[in-house]
């Protein structure tokens, strides 16, 4: 059974920085690119960032270019998305999911709240 | 940058009778379509790919058609684990994959 499991979101002061990560279990996770979608309250779901399975290609949403970083270290079965220079506007759920360029399996969501 | 458009906001039924939902890209999106359901504090799941293909374990309540531009999902009979926020995704063109702003399933 896949798992993933999210963790470190808080609450961070605007422009302040923050570093969530996803453990997954279940699945060969370095055969997998994983994604990150955030879903900012009472909202609807975007799409914010994916990496390949090696690492080796990223992809980001228009609104965090420059600011986020997606990782991962498949020795630790681990998935990191950096946020730096955070925003009001970046306060929400962000879930972790498998694979490209749909998703069959989510986290439970970490919740980063961005707020003075 | 392709956007995709749910109708209606709301949709209010009876357990029991058949709920449509609608979904319309920007352009073509050739049958390459999602629909997720997502219920309160719960993380989305996957209920269709290629427009019309049921996700591992999704009943056959549950069908998607479409292609192109136009997709629709049904659910023929619904019953009371079936009222939640319902979205559409398109990833012809991804990245990114766009969602739709949801539609939301609730009892009449």
């Amino acid at each position: 059974e896949v798992q993933l499991v999210e963790s470190g979101g808080g609450l961070v002061q605007p422009g302040g920085s923050l570093r969530i990560s996803c453990v997954g279990s279940g699945f060969t996770f370095g055969n997998f690119a994983m994604t990150w979608v955030r879903q900012a309250p009472g909202k609807g779901l975007e799409w914010v960032s994916s990496i390949s399975g090696n690492g080796g290609s990223t992809f980001y949403t228009d609104s965090v270019k420059g600011r986020f970083t997606i990782s991962r270290d498949n020795s630790k079965n681990a998935l990191y998305l950096q946020m730096n220079s955070l925003r009001a506007e970046d306060t929400a759920v962000y879930y972790c999911a498998k694979d490209v360029p749909y998703w069959g399996d989510w986290g439970q969501g970490t919740l980063a709240t961005v707020s003075s | 940058e392709i956007g995709m458009t749910q109708s209606p906001g709301t949709l209010s039924v009876s357990p029991g009778e058949r709920a449509t939902l609608s979904c319309r890209a920007s352009q073509s999106v050739s049958n390459n379509v999602a629909w997720y359901q997502q219920k309160d504090g719960q993380a989305p799941r996957l209920l269709i790919f290629s427009a019309s293909i049921r996700a591992t374990g999704i009943p056959a309540r549950f069908s998607g058609t479409g292609s192109g531009t136009d997709f629709t999902l049904t659910i023929s009979s619904l019953q009371s684990e079936d009222f939640a926020v319902y979205y559409c995704q398109q990833y012809n063109n991804w990245p990114p994959g766009a969602f739709g702003q949801g539609t939301k399933v609730e009892i009449k």
